[in-house]
C-alpha cells in the first residue's frame, strides 16, 4: 500500500515550457487535492476533485489545469510555466467518509 | 489579515519542556486540523477536532469554538518533535471539505 505518490520529485523548467505532475493514490479515495507551498505562506489550494471525472477551482487556479480521468490519478498541468510557479506542490487525498487528508511527498518545481 | 493565524512563527525549546502552539481563526468552521511537516517535507495529519480536546501520546490538541482558538501542546518535548506544525480550518460553507491553512510554526527542540 503506497498511499499517495507524486511524480516527479524534482523538476527544473524554463519559462514557457509545459509539464504535468502526476498524483496517484491506491486507497480508493474519492477526494483529491493539489496544493502549492511557498515560503511565508500556508498551503494554498490550486484545484480539487470530488470524484472521477470532476474537477473544481481552488484558491489559486490561474495558470494550472487538472484532470481526473481515473479515480486513482489526479494530474496537474502547467501549460506555459512562469517563474511565479516556482514552488513545492503537494497532492492529497481523502475518503468521503472521513476528514483526514493524506499527503504525497511533494514535488519541488523551479521555473527559470 | 489571514483567516487562520498561528503563533509563534518560530519556537525553540530545550528537551523536556512543555510546548504550546496557538491557532486562531476568523471564520466559521466545522473542524480544525493539526498537521506536522517533517524536515524532509512530508506532511502528516495529527488531529482533527470540532470540540473539546484530543490526546495522542505526548500531543494534546484543544479547541474553543466560542473564542475561535485552538492549541497544540507537546509534553516532555524531544528533539524528534522538531518540525513545522500547521493548523488548518475546514470552513462550514465550503464544498469539497476544503481547508484553509495557517503559515505554520517552526519548532526546534534542542537536546
Amino acid at each position: 500500500n503506497a498511499g499517495v505518490t507524486q511524480t516527479p520529485k524534482f523538476r527544473v523548467l524554463k519559462t514557457g515550457q509545459s509539464m504535468t505532475l502526476l498524483c496517484a493514490q491506491d486507497m480508493n479515495h474519492e477526494y483529491m487535492y493539489w496544493y502549492r507551498q511557498d515560503p511565508g505562506m500556508g498551503l494554498r489550494l490550486i484545484h480539487y476533485s470530488v470524484g472521477e471525472g470532476t474537477t473544481a477551482k481552488g484558491e489559486v487556479p490561474d495558470g494550472y489545469n487538472v484532470s481526473r480521468l481515473k479515480k486513482q490519478n489526479f494530474l496537474l498541468g502547467l501549460e506555459s510555466a512562469a517563474p511565479s510557479q516556482t514552488s513545492v506542490y503537494f497532492c492529497a487525498s481523502r475518503t468521503s467518509g472521513a476528514d483526514t487528508q493524506y499527503f504525497g511527498p511533494g514535488t519541488r518545481l523551479t521555473v527559470l | 489579515k489571514n483567516e487562520v493565524e498561528q503563533s509563534p512563527q518560530n519556537l525553540t525549546a530545550q528537551e523536556g519542556e512543555f510546548i504550546t502552539i496557538n491557532c486562531s481563526y476568523s471564520v466559521g468552521i466545522s473542524a480544525l486540523h493539526w498537521l506536522q511537516q517533517h524536515p524532509g517535507g512530508g506532511i502528516v495529519s495529527l488531529f482533527m477536532l470540532s470540540s473539546g480536546k484530543k490526546k495522542h501520546g505526548r500531543l494534546i490538541a484543544t479547541i474553543n469554538i466560542q473564542e475561535k482558538h485552538s492549541s497544540l501542546h507537546i509534553t516532555a518535548s524531544h528533539p524528534r518533535d522538531s518540525a513545522v506544525y500547521i493548523c488548518a480550518a475546514r470552513r462550514s460553507e465550503t464544498s469539497g471539505s476544503r481547508l484553509t491553512f495557517g503559515e505554520g510554526t517552526q519548532l526546534t527542540v534542542n537536546p
